[in-house]
């Protein structure tokens, strides 16, 4: 089956600090990825739509200019989180959209700001 | 907002067939429903979907009612492998996956 692949899949970071995170389909092509973001015990929030060779499209009350989205390939889009803070700890997924299929998730990262 | 309700949780014994119920009674003609699961930690996981007809596939059955308000997805043989979140998703499916996530159902097997 489809694989995405996120990467790192844990990290800690120093409060002010900025952190990237990877999100590859390792073998198929994705013009649209999708980030969420999942605190402890609650469902996952979809915070933005990555499509590749344009701007993403974010959701409600998501900063654009604190989580910065990149999709330059349709194997990669990258999610940073800039100047982060301990608020920002989270857990965030990725998930890609191959065409006429379902949709596939990394296995997320976990963030973590001290 | 989900269009989907679930229960919030359930037990199930282990080997035993495991039925997680779902209602989307405003499900629109061109929305497909499918199921996802999260293991503690990880990402979520393709079950299964379908529009309106009934689907098995290695993991599970999906049964979808005539009217298409509420499906019921099966696992016929629950493992202790199985205890992760369910999510009854429901979606046109088509070039837009962003997935609307409910609470989903927390199932525990136990031996």
């Amino acid at each position: 089956g489809a694989v995405v692949s996120q990467h790192p899949s844990r990290v800690i970071c120093k409060s002010g600090t900025s952190v990237k995170i990877e999100c590859r389909s390792l073998d198929f092509q994705a013009t649209t990825m999708f980030w969420y973001r999942q605190f402890p015990k609650q469902s996952l929030m979809l915070m933005a739509t990555s499509n590749e060779g344009s701007k993403a499209t974010y959701e409600q009350g998501v900063e654009k200019d604190k989580f910065l989205i990149n999709h330059a390939s349709l194997t990669l889009s990258t999610l940073t989180v800039t100047s982060a803070h301990p608020e920002d700890s989270s857990f965030y997924i990725c998930s890609a959209d191959r065409s006429g299929s379902e949709a596939f998730f990394g296995q997320g990262t976990r963030l973590t700001v001290v | 907002d989900a269009k989907t309700t679930q229960p919030t949780s359930m037990d199930c014994a282990e080997g035993r067939a495991a039925n997680l119920p779902c209602n989307h009674s405003t499900i629109s003609g061109n929305e497909y429903v499918y199921w996802y699961r999260q293991i503690h930690s990880q990402g979520p996981q393709y079950i299964i979907h379908g529009l309106k007809n009934n689907e098995t596939n290695e993991m599970a059955s999906l049964i979808i009612t005539e009217d298409r308000k509420s499906s019921t997805l099966i696992l016929p043989h629950a493992t202790l492998r199985d205890t992760a979140v369910y999510y009854c998703i429901v979606s046109d499916g088509v070039g837009d996956y962003k997935l609307s996530f409910g609470a989903g159902t927390t199932v525990t097997v136990r031996a």
